[in-house]
């Protein structure tokens, strides 16, 4: 079975603070995804990454970057966190070829105060 | 501008009825479409699927009905359960696209 794991369930931060968030696979998969999940808006894509230190914007990157210095663990990282940033962050998985179904991580709830 | 739409924000049903769930996309060089489950406070999880060659797909009390010509395709669950109480969303890709886009999602409440 594909587990996608994440750092942390809930978090809690300040606004300006720089925050980190951590996704690890143990699939071996090429392909690693960020999201936001937002109510009426459905999963947006941050970034995404097709292969070690190879990363490519999504829909909304506007202040986020990422980082994937090795195949199994992708990092998002708010450079300066904002309220418009508190939101259920999920991280996903995929093999580079074949199946398109994206596995994903438990998320993790992001509050900026 | 989103290329995925699930008009339905909401959808009630009895438990042991069918539930239907609509989905309408607008690119037409999408062409794998996809069903995701999601709990609250969990991931989503992979429901079922269906390629662009096939007009139906079959997984237990799961099918998916794709309607190219009307870019519009439906989930069927039947008979609906209290554990199918949860948020759906639609998903769609092109070919070799990395990327899969959402819609907004449905969440289904299963009344006992």
């Amino acid at each position: 079975d594909v587990k996608v794991t994440q750092s942390s369930r809930y978090l809690v931060k300040r606004t300006g603070e720089k925050v980190f968030l951590e996704c690890v696979q143990d699939m071996d998969h090429e392909n690693m995804f960020w999201y936001r999940q937002d109510p009426g808006l459905g999963l947006r894509l941050i970034y995404f990454s097709y292969d070690v230190k190879m990363k490519e914007k999504g829909d909304i990157p506007e202040g986020y970057s990422v980082s994937r210095e090795k195949k199994e663990r992708f990092s998002l990282i708010l450079e300066s966190a904002s309220t418009n940033q508190t939101s259920m962050y999920l991280c996903a998985s995929r093999t580079g070829t074949g199946p398109y179904e994206q596995y994903f991580g438990p998320g993790t709830r992001l509050t900026v105060t | 501008d989103q290329q995925v739409k699930q008009n339905s924000p909401s959808l009630s049903v009895q438990e042991g009825r069918i539930s239907i769930l609509n989905c309408d996309y607008t690119n037409s060089m999408f062409d794998y479409f996809l069903w995701y489950k999601k709990y609250p406070a969990e991931g989503p999880t992979f429901l079922i699927s269906i390629s662009s060659i096939k007009d139906k797909n079959e997984d237990g009390r799961f099918t998916v009905f794709l309607n190219k010509s009307a870019k519009h395709l439906s989930l069927h669950i039947v008979p609906s359960q209290p554990g199918d109480s949860a948020v759906y969303f639609c998903a769609a890709s092109a070919w070799n696209d990395y990327k899969l886009s959402f819609g907004a999602g449905t969440t289904v409440t299963v009344r006992a």
